[in-house]
């Protein structure tokens, strides 16, 4: 079946501008994650969606960073105002639950450029 | 300090290589040890899960948790060039198993 997807692939902004990133996660799943990988660094956690929970946005990195996933499927990722630090790669992730041993599967991920 | 600490390599080996990867961590209370791996352009997928020390084999990998030394490792054994990508440990809480703490990663080059 198919897996997680994200768009667009990649996405040149001008510093300033906002940013809205999408994630299509597996059909059935109901947890999504966002996730960001900056070079050099590894992937860290930004939000997580669990079924109809509020949201754990314990890792999103200011008040630029927003998500909001619409009828527990689709969700968007909203960069406002972006920064030349803001430019990574954002990574999107879904599983069927979120108890242990669940497995995460990753989207290609959306490639963010800042100038 | 990072919570995981990975040696990001590049690591270059020969067909037929054993390869070891690895990483430590700070956090005591991290129960949970996975690996991924990413190919080029690719999001990362899951390669061994384990959750007590000890061993974890699956075909050419295999996993090794040292919770008493915090040091986790990956084995390949017959390493290929298809085994070229980036390497990432993760590891999570018991309380918080889907919020997973990253290595940067260990990016491994077979060489046919």
């Amino acid at each position: 079946g198919a897996g997680v997807s994200q768009s667009p692939s990649n996405k040149v902004t001008e510093k300033g501008k906002d940013v809205e990133l999408r994630c299509d996660p597996i059909s059935g799943h109901t947890a999504l994650y966002w996730y960001r990988q900056s070079l050099g660094q590894g992937l860290e956690f930004l939000i997580y969606f669990q079924g109809n929970s509020a949201p754990d946005k314990s890792g999103l990195p200011s008040d630029r960073f927003s998500a909001e996933r619409t009828g527990g499927s689709v969700s968007t990722l909203t960069i406002q105002r972006t920064q030349q630090e803001d430019s990574a790669v954002y990574l999107c992730a879904s599983s069927f639950g979120s108890g242990v041993g669940e497995t995460q599967y990753f989207g290609p991920g959306t490639r963010l450029l800042v100038l | 300090q990072k919570e995981v600490e990975q040696d990001p390599g590049p690591l270059s080996v020969p067909e037929g290589a054993i390869v070891s990867l690895n990483c430590t961590y700070s956090n005591s209370a991290f129960q949970y040890f996975m690996w991924y791996r990413q190919y080029s352009r690719k999001g990362p997928e899951l390669l061994m899960y384990t959750y007590s020390s000890g061993n974890k084999e699956d075909g050419r990998f295999t996993a090794q948790v040292d919770k008493s030394s915090k040091y986790i490792s990956l084995f390949i054994r017959d390493s290929q060039p298809s085994d070229s990508a980036t390497y990432l440990c993760a590891m999570s809480l018991a309380g918080a198993t889907n919020k997973l703490i990253f290595g940067t990663g260990t990016l491994l080059a077979v060489q046919p």
